[in-house]
């Protein structure tokens, strides 16, 4: 069983492009969230999709955009891309239930450059 | 708003020695805790976890009690091995209602154990 896929593992951009990273969630999960994490930084929210739509949202700046498609895998857009942009993207999933009992599983990230 | 803070790396222990990382928290209500590791190339994986005072999370020899009174959730360990070298992680969730399962993040503490 195939855990969280995110595609590309690495990925250089230069300043003012746009880029799109990839997530497929694991086998039976339907929420998908994207996290960044820069250089030496516990990972931070950016949103979380569930039934293809935006459900919660943490303080990033609209440039950041996602999408969830109806096989609950999921893109993360960047726009006007800043230098500050660079760093490793998580991507997480889980199976929506209100028990406690579920926890997220964790991809192992596109590492993002933008010079 | 929701934080974590934990205990600034990098720390190097001798194999066998004794681990304590502390971690505290600001939240409202009843969040959940975690610890969670990353291993160099990986995602990150859960560690422990508790969702409610005095609760103890335990897994692979660490554990961290769910300190309300104090705000805390320190983990430990009694003796380390190599193969505990890592980035360890604390973080807090909210609480988990129909489709949150949004975690804010510690900076992260830089373990190192040699032989």
């Amino acid at each position: 069983d195939a855990g969280v896929t995110q595609s590309p593992t690495h990925l250089i951009k230069t300043r003012g492009q746009q880029v799109t990273l990839r997530c497929s969630p694991k086998s039976g999960h339907d929420t998908v969230s994207w996290y960044q994490q820069a250089l030496g930084q516990g990972p931070q929210f950016i949103f979380q999709y569930y039934e293809e739509e935006e459900r919660q949202r943490g303080n990033f700046p609209d440039r950041f955009s996602g999408h969830q498609f109806p096989n609950y895998s999921s893109e993360l857009n960047v726009n006007a891309l800043l230098l500050g942009d660079s760093a490793l993207y998580l991507c997480a999933s889980i199976k929506s239930n209100l028990a406690t009992n579920e926890k997220l599983f964790f991809g192992s990230g596109t590492q993002l450059s933008v010079l | 708003g929701n934080s974590v803070t934990q205990m600034e790396g990098p720390v190097t222990l001798s194999e066998e020695a004794f681990l304590t990382i502390n971690c505290t928290y600001t939240a409202t209500g009843y969040p959940s805790l975690f610890w969670y590791v990353q291993y160099p190339g990986e995602g990150l994986q859960l560690l422990l976890k508790a969702t409610k005072a005095d609760d103890k999370g335990s897994n692979k020899g660490f554990e961290a009690t769910y300190r309300k009174e104090t705000t805390s959730f320190h983990l430990e360990k009694g003796s380390v091995q190599v193969s505990d070298s890592a980035v360890y992680f604390c973080a807090l969730s909210a609480g988990v209602w129909a489709g949150s399962y949004q975690l804010t993040f510690g900076k992260g503490t830089k373990l190192s154990v040699i032989p």
